[in-house]
């Protein structure tokens, strides 16, 4: 059972192009992160958002936690190339329980 | 500190056989975590210790496999009598028991089972 979604699948875009993706659920959340991963390596957080409402800011990133805590989404304005890779969004349903990952966007910035 | 380091980064074996990883985690984490990882997916959750204590486990999790995580620092994931389906990329993760609760993961084991 996927408890989280994540839209779009795959995303190719150019350069300087802005862009947003969306990680959803049924489920409420008291936190989600989101996560970037690169090839034949781990994922790195990039944000923990806990607040409903909550919008967070990481330099060209820009990260949404919904009023109800069941959905998020990232908006990268002008990306670039180095921001190719796959964005996950992960869940904890309660403090101390284990992270619920989405199947990821993969996003591809082409020069 | 050099993160979290699992151990081998690949392993090619052939159907039947059984094969062990391990993850060393961050000094001062006390949670661990064991994630599966299969292409063009997100990571499954397998099972997570607190210190020595294996709190959760999947369903994921078959008999076959077994975690262990015997002092409290670094934990090993045994596969017994692999299949094909056990190909995939094997991720630890480690965390400080504290309100933020932010994952490091490591680099994987990617298992191939011929």
């Amino acid at each position: 059972t996927q408890l989280l979604e994540q839209s779009p699948q795959f995303l190719s875009i150019q350069e300087g192009e802005n862009l947003t993706v969306y990680c959803n659920s049924s489920s409420v959340f008291s936190s989600l992160q989101w996560y970037r991963q690169e090839p034949g390596e781990g994922p790195v957080l990039l944000v923990t958002v806990v607040t409903g409402g909550e919008v967070k800011k990481l330099k060209r990133l820009t990260f949404q936690f919904g009023d109800a805590r069941k959905d998020s989404s990232l908006h990268i304005t002008a990306a670039q190339p180095g921001d190719t890779g796959l964005y996950l969004c992960a869940g904890v349903h309660n403090y101390g329980q284990n992270f619920v990952f989405g199947p990821g966007t993969r996003l591809s910035v082409l020069p | 500190d050099t993160g979290v380091s699992q151990d081998p980064r690949h392993k090619i074996t052939k159907r039947g056989q059984n094969v062990t990883f391990r993850c060393d985690p961050i000094s001062e984490h006390n949670r661990l975590y064991w994630y599966r990882q299969t292409l063009g997916q997100g990571p499954e959750f397998l099972t997570y210790f607190q210190n020595e204590a294996q709190l959760e486990k999947s369903r994921l999790l078959s008999d076959r496999f077994s975690a262990e995580r015997p002092k409290g620092s670094f934990s090993t994931l045994e596969i017994q009598r692999t299949e094909q389906g056990d190909s995939a990329m094997y991720l630890c993760a480690s965390s400080l028991d504290s309100g933020a609760n932010v994952l490091t993961f490591g680099a994987g084991s990617r298992l191939t089972v011929l």
